[in-house]
């Protein structure tokens, strides 16, 4: 157990429509990254926060958003979900943002989109 | 752009040692970072270079050569349990972007 959650675990949905997940980090970490893995594409670095400020993006679509909160739990919304929006989503976090940090990752949300 | 090069997947036997490599091209570096990844669970961390040489972790190794834009991940007394995919990631000069490799499928026979 690394220390991060992730809700929900499973999320069944259809084109079209929006949801949110959501991330709260290890005690005591103020960074939060947001990652896709699909089978075809590996893991793909999405965003990240940073003690609630937008630190890096990666390659996330205009259809999604993600921020963090004062009490450092994020949330990533992904809209006008496609067919292939369909993977797990990991959240992970680090104490900062600094050159040694590591990254610990939640167990994931798989999305299902039908 | 990144491009990370890992073997898709490789064999090999229990009690044996096996070295996964991974070669990468990116347009900074700050770090080099190897995971393991079991079927449907999240990503747990392994190692972490950032200057040339081998750090060793009790069974796990893992080697830089920034210069050759190369690492491998040396796994010594292989054991059933390391059935996994093995991820590569490299961190851009900006310190908060990573690139993972597509991962390597490791099986570990009896």
């Amino acid at each position: 157990d690394s220390g991060v959650t992730q809700t929900p675990k499973h999320l069944i949905t259809a084109t079209g429509q929006r949801v949110t997940l959501r991330c709260s980090p290890r005690s005591g970490d103020l960074s939060v990254y947001w990652y896709q893995q699909s089978l075809d594409q590996g893991l793909q670095f999405l965003i990240q926060y940073y003690n609630g400020e937008e630190r890096a993006k990666g390659n996330i679509l205009e259809r999604f958003s993600a921020q963090q909160f004062p009490d450092l739990h994020s949330e990533l919304n992904l809209s006008s979900l496609e067919l292939g929006d369909s993977a797990l989503y990991f959240c992970a976090s680090s104490v900062a943002s600094g050159l040694t940090d590591t990254q610990y990752f939640g167990p994931g949300t798989r999305l299902t989109v039908l | 752009g990144q491009n990370i090069d890992q073997p898709t997947e490789m064999t090999a036997t229990e009690g044996a040692i096996v070295q996964i490599n991974c070669t990468y091209q990116t347009s900074g570096f700050n770090g080099l970072f190897w995971y393991q990844q079991h079927a449907g669970e999240a990503p747990t961390f392994l190692s972490y270079n950032v200057l040339d040489g081998l750090e060793e972790k009790g069974r796990f190794s893992s080697f830089l050569s920034r210069s050759k834009g190369y690492s491998y991940l040396l796994l010594k007394e292989l054991q059933m349990k390391d059935s996994a995919s093995y991820l590569c990631a490299v961190r851009d000069h900006d310190f908060n972007k990573f690139y993972f490799g597509s991962g390597t499928k490791l099986n570990v026979k009896p």
